[in-house]
């Protein structure tokens, strides 16, 4: 099955730098990348998501790169500010598959 | 914004004990997922449940475990006799048909304790 393993499992900025959390994925057919926020104590939520298709997505001070030859795929977060803190999680779907197979998680913390 | 919905918001059993949660889906998806959390770690996929039976099950769902859709709204997992590590917080999650099902919507979550 689809394993993702992903770097680092925490990482402290200072506010207004970049963050970069890195992930790989076993699987080559996998299709589909979401990236989720979770709080202490609440619900992972969606921030952004990338297909296969695609090399690069970017939503304001919030982007994803894939590669598909290496099979990894990469969150960047500029201008970061205090209310990024939180854990990110990456996941990765296979095709014909429903299931996300998430990351371990990395602890954001951004220091003001 | 429309919300998946999960009661209870915690639970505290007895080992032994079954328990059921319950999900109030987005009303117009059609799939339906349940995660867990252990507290520090990772989400894992547990089931998917697609016109009234399950698609996809992982390892961790394994006998003592079950899902309904008992009517038009709910989607209930069942735990028949809990274990100590079944605790864990259990994500409700539902998508669309829309974009190949890919956009997971998660609820607020349960709590479960077992003692």
């Amino acid at each position: 099955g689809e394993n993702v393993e992903q770097h680092p499992s925490t990482l402290s900025v200072q506010e207004g730098d970049s963050a970069v959390i890195k992930c790989t994925y076993s699987d080559s057919a996998s299709n589909y990348f979401p990236w989720y926020k979770q709080e202490l104590g609440k619900r992972p939520q969606l921030i952004i998501d990338i297909r296969s298709n695609v090399g690069e997505k970017k939503d304001q001070r919030i982007a994803v790169t894939l590669n598909k030859t290496a099979k990894h795929f990469s969150l960047h977060i500029t201008e970061t500010q205090p209310e990024d803190s939180a854990v990110y999680f990456c996941a990765a779907r296979g095709t014909g598959r429903r299931a996300l197979t998430f990351g371990s998680g990395t602890r954001l913390q951004v220091q003001p | 914004e429309p919300e998946v919905t999960q009661t209870p918001s915690h639970q505290v059993t007895q080992m032994g004990q079954e328990v059921i949660l319950r999900c109030v889906p987005i009303s117009n998806h059609l799939y339906f997922y349940w995660y867990r959390q252990i507290l520090g770690q990772k989400v894992e996929f547990l089931v998917s449940f697609y016109n009234n039976e399950i698609s996809e099950k992982s390892e961790i769902f394994d006998d003592q475990f079950s899902v309904e859709r008992p009517d038009g709204s709910n989607f209930t997992l069942k735990i028949r006799s809990t274990k100590l590590e079944d605790s864990a917080m259990y994500f409700c999650a539902s998508s669309d048909s829309a974009s190949g099902a890919n956009v997971l919507t998660f609820g607020a979550g349960s709590r479960l304790t077992v003692l």
